[in-house]
C-alpha cells in the first residue's frame, strides 16, 4: 500500500472560519510534509515533520499550523485565511532518511482549499 | 541545493518516445535525481530516480551523463494519458535531504 489520504478532498472556508486538513499514511513512514500549489505553478514546500517533530518550516506565516498527533497522521490548521490562500494542498510522506538512499516521496492527491 | 532547468513544453506524437531533458550543473556526488509527473489536478507521481546509473521500470527510462550534470527521461511509447508536467528534482542529502523542491517542470502535450 502506497496511499497517502488526505482528507477533505474541497473545502470553502471564510476568512474568519478555522478549519484543518487531515492526512494520513500506514506505510510507516517517519518523514510527512506539506505542500501548496497554486494554479499553473509547482508545488511549494511548507513544513515538513520528521518523526513526529516539526524540521522544516519554509517561513510559512502563522495563520497555517501544523500537527502531527502521530506516525500516521499530519494536520494543517487553518484560521483567518486570506483569500489568496485558496490553493491545493498537497501532504506527502517518504521513510527517514538514510545519506545513500534515494527514498521515495509519495503524495496525496490534494485538499482543494478556497477561501471566500 | 542543486537546481535543474527544464523546458517549458514539448510535444511528442502518441506512439513515439518521449525524451525530457534536465540540467542539473551543480549536482553533488550523492545527490539522487528524481522525476515525478503531474497529471492536471491530481497529486505528483513518482515516475523514477538515480545515482550514477541509467535506471529503468515500467514507467521509463532515466539516462543520467557520465558528468551528472545532466539526465533524460524517456517514455518509450508515450501515450495520450501521459499528458502532464514532469518534474525533474536534485534531492539534497544531510541535513537538507528532506527539503524535496520542485523546479518550473516540463509540460509534456501528447497529441493523436
Amino acid at each position: 500500500d502506497t496511499e497517502v489520504t488526505q482528507t477533505p478532498k474541497h473545502l470553502v472556508m471564510g476568512m474568519t472560519n478555522k478549519k484543518s486538513l487531515k492526512c494520513e499514511q500506514h506505510m510507516g513512514h517517519r518523514a510527512m510534509y506539506w505542500y501548496k500549489q497554486k494554479a499553473k505553478k509547482p508545488p511549494e514546500l511548507m513544513f515538513v515533520y520528521s518523526y513526529e517533530k516539526l524540521s522544516i518550516n519554509e517561513s510559512v506565516p502563522s495563520r497555517f499550523s501544523p500537527e502531527c498527533p502521530n506516525s500516521s497522521l499530519l494536520n494543517l490548521h487553518l484560521h483567518a485565511l486570506q483569500p489568496e490562500d485558496s490553493a491545493l494542498y498537497l501532504c506527502a510522506s517518504s521513510p527517514h532518511q538514510g545519506l545513500l538512499s534515494g527514498n521515495t516521496i509519495y503524495f496525496g492527491e490534494g485538499s482543494w482549499l478556497t477561501v471566500v | 541545493d542543486a537546481k535543474t532547468t527544464q523546458p517549458t513544453s514539448m510535444d511528442c506524437a502518441e506512439g513515439r518516445a518521449a525524451n525530457l531533458p534536465c540540467n542539473h550543473s551543480t549536482i553533488s556526488g550523492n545527490e539522487y535525481v528524481y522525476w515525478y509527473r503531474q497529471i492536471h489536478s491530481q497529486g505528483p507521481q513518482y515516475i523514477i530516480h538515480g545515482l550514477k546509473n541509467n535506471e529503468t521500470n515500467e514507467m521509463a527510462s532515466l539516462i543520467i551523463t557520465e558528468d551528472r550534470k545532466s539526465s533524460t527521461l524517456i517514455l518509450p511509447h508515450a501515450t495520450l494519458r501521459d499528458t502532464a508536467v514532469y518534474y525533474c528534482i536534485v534531492r539534497a542529502t544531510g541535513d537538507n535531504f528532506n527539503k524535496f523542491y520542485f523546479g518550473s517542470g516540463t509540460k509534456l502535450n501528447v497529441k493523436p
